[in-house]
């Protein structure tokens, strides 16, 4: 299995808070993804980052923010969390656009 | 624009072949991709074919293209109840992203 762990695992909030979710891989691929996935609508793309400080937004992206100022850590946060953003949450890594991506185990989170 | 579908259920008696279908409407000449989903973890790689190829086999899991109809589909021979999960296809569209479908999830029955 590709290194990939993802913190928390498990997160229950209230609405109107900050959550930061962290990504973290040891296998030094330069694309890390986060996406959400939700029943109905499959895994959907959030926001991408192709190399330290570089990101880019995906078709979700509204209300959330990321940064990754090392390799191997991709963040997520959620500045004001609501009801609307509970799902399980996956971390993705690629060596190449477009190349077979690696999951971490998810992380569910709710908000209440 | 572009899209990958998938339907969402299928049930298959055990030992029999199950045949998870994915249409898409663009894709870029480049390996298209079927993830395996088991509960509570996160979605696996199970197998990839080459956008020149129109068959793939590997054990019990056969892969077949086909480009003129963009039609993807992935067979598991003698189907087994550790082979309940949910399955994606994955289309790489354009130069920048992978698509994924919603999934089918994949009931064995006894």
């Amino acid at each position: 299995d590709a290194g990939i762990t993802q913190s928390p695992r498990h997160k229950v909030t209230e609405t109107g808070t900050p959550v930061t979710l962290r990504c973290h891989q040891t296998e030094n691929h330069r694309y890390m993804y986060w996406y959400r996935q939700d029943p109905g609508h499959g895994l959907r793309l959030i926001h991408y980052s192709y190399g330290v400080k570089d990101t880019d937004k995906g078709e979700v992206s509204d209300g959330y923010s990321v940064s990754r100022s090392k390799t191997e850590d991709f963040l997520l946060t959620l500045e004001s969390a609501t009801s609307s953003q509970t799902s399980v949450y996956f971390c993705a890594i690629s060596e190449r656009q477009r190349d077979t991506q690696y999951f971490g185990p998810g992380t569910r989170l709710t908000v209440l | 624009g572009e899209d990958v579908e998938q339907s969402l259920f299928l049930s298959v008696r055990e030992g029999d072949s199950s045949v998870i279908n994915c249409t898409y409407t663009d894709s870029s000449s480049t390996y298209l991709y079927w993830y395996k989903q088991e509960p509570g973890a996160g979605l696996q790689l199970l197998t990839y074919i080459f956008s020149n190829m129109d068959m793939k086999q590997d054990q019990r899991l056969t892969v077949l293209l086909n480009k003129k109809d963009k039609h993807l589909s992935l067979r598991i021979a003698d189907t087994q109840t550790g082979d309940s999960a949910i399955y994606f296809c994955a289309v790489p569209v354009g130069d920048d992203k992978i698509i994924f479908g919603k999934g089918t999830r994949l009931h064995i029955l006894p």
